[in-house]
């Protein structure tokens, strides 16, 4: 089946520095999302990104849809991006818009 | 524009009793999705339900699981008889349309469910 696989599993930042959150999918999607699990469990859209870049303030990113990829920029971290960011596709089968989670990358922002 | 509501938002149930978790799409949405993510564990997709109808089960448990969504109120999540291993959150998720170039699934708080 196919696999969603993120990377660094794990990252810890001080505050102010930029990073770069990666997603590597094996087949072709539909759909793409970016979603940050704050310390309290809720789950914050970031970005709904089936190809291209977008950009949200501080945070952007961009899929390459044909290389199988998606990367998450964050820039000037902050101690609120604290959380585990996840990655979640939509198989390009699927015709139920389902999605496929990484088991994403946990980032500690030091102040 | 209200986000998606989950309730209750914790829920405690001793083993074999029965839980119930709702979920009310955001305005304008007519499907909905649950996941649930269980400790040290990714989030994993369970079942999609539009008005009247579950699409697709593929990610159910075989047994003491269900879900609905009926024409009027919020889908229901139901677990009977529950066991230590169903504590986990459960997410549910809506969207306006699923075939098409628009299909962004937006996420409700979760019910944190403890099985004593």
């Amino acid at each position: 089946g196919i696999q969603v696989e993120q990377s660094p599993p794990d990252l810890i930042l001080q505050e102010g520095a930029n990073s770069t959150l990666r997603c590597n999918f094996s087949d072709s999607v539909n759909n793409l999302q970016w979603f940050h699990q704050n310390p309290w469990g809720q789950l914050i859209n970031l970005f709904y990104i089936p190809s291209g870049t977008k950009q949200n303030g501080r945070l952007s990113a961009t899929t390459v849809a044909t290389e199988r990829y998606s990367l998450l920029y964050i820039s000037s971290s902050q101690t609120t991006d604290s959380g585990v960011y996840f990655c979640a596709v939509e198989l390009g089968s699927s015709n139920t818009g389902k999605l496929i989670f990484g088991q994403g990358t946990t980032l500690q922002v030091k102040p | 524009n209200a986000g998606v509501m989950q309730n209750p938002r914790h829920l405690v149930r001793r083993r074999g009793q029965e839980a119930r978790l709702r979920c009310s799409p955001m305005k304008g949405h007519s499907h909905v999705y649950w996941y649930r993510q269980l400790p040290e564990e990714g989030l994993k997709f369970m079942v999609y339900l539009q008005k009247e109808n579950i699409i697709d089960e593929s990610g159910m448990p075989k047994e003491r699981f269900s879900a609905e969504f009926p024409k009027e109120g919020p889908s229901i999540l139901r677990i009977q008889q529950v066991v230590r291993g169903d504590s986990a959150a459960y997410f549910c998720a809506s969207s306006p349309v699923v075939a098409g170039s628009y299909n962004e699934q937006f996420f409700g708080p979760g019910t944190r469910l403890t099985v004593l």
